[in-house]
């Protein structure tokens, strides 16, 4: 399958701080990228979805001046957690959509650990 | 409130057979995905099964689909340890608002095997 990776893997910040998570698709162009939330036991929450070349949609309750995204190329979507404090700490994992064989299929990345101090 | 619900623990003994379950509310869903999720990584495709299909099987993995009860289930085979993981069932949905192809998770399902 198609892959899809996150950088950094792990990172620890101090609150007030900003810090960015790259999510790249390796071998493949996506036009869709999306950014999930996962709290520790819980499902995967959405965050915004990532379309190249134009603004994110945030769904409801998540703060777009908090969390910045950006999809400037057909390879490369990053989230910025702005000010960030330690309720922003979280797994973050992006997904990329490809149409495969007339359908859509998400490849996910590996996930971002973020420790706000 | 929740779009897919899915019992939270399974645990089983190696060699035998795992069946997780799932249920959506969604009708109109095109697609219903099973992903794997092993500790401190993302989500790894399992299988997916097509909203007019019964059954799909890929070597251990076998899906079943219920399209009158919106029951999805998962069967695994022959279980070993490295199967033990948090399995996440997900629906396409309709196009709801303007996220086109955005999934819906349940909340996962923890599978622990024993040697």
């Amino acid at each position: 399958g198609a892959v899809v990776s996150q950088h950094p893997s792990r990172v620890i910040c101090k609150s007030g701080t900003s810090v960015k998570i790259e999510c790249r698709s390796l071998d493949f162009q996506a036009t869709t990228m999306f950014w999930y939330r996962q709290f520790p036991k819980q499902s995967l929450m959405l965050m915004a979805t990532s379309n190249e070349g134009s603004k994110a949609t945030y769904e409801q309750g998540v703060e777009k001046d908090k969390f910045l995204i950006n999809h400037a190329s057909l390879t490369l979507s990053t989230l910025t957690v702005t000010s960030a404090h330690p309720e922003d700490s979280s797994f973050y994992i992006c997904s990329a959509k490809i149409r495969d064989r007339g359908q859509y299929e998400q490849y996910f990345g590996p996930g971002t650990r973020l420790t706000v101090t | 409130g929740e779009d897919v619900e899915q019992s939270l623990f399974l645990s089983v003994r190696e060699g035998d057979s795992s069946v997780i379950n799932c249920t959506y509310t969604d009708s109109s869903s095109t697609y219903l995905y099973w992903y794997k999720q092993e500790p401190g990584a993302g989500l790894q495709l399992l299988t997916y099964i097509f909203s007019n299909m019964d059954m799909k099987q890929d070597q251990r993995l076998t899906v079943l689909l219920n399209k009158k009860d919106k029951h999805l289930s998962l069967r695994i085979a022959d279980t070993q340890t490295g199967d033990s993981a948090i399995y996440f069932c997900a629906e396409t949905g309709a196009d709801r608002g303007s996220t086109l192809g955005r999934l819906y998770f349940g909340r996962g399902t923890q599978l622990t095997v024993w040697p």
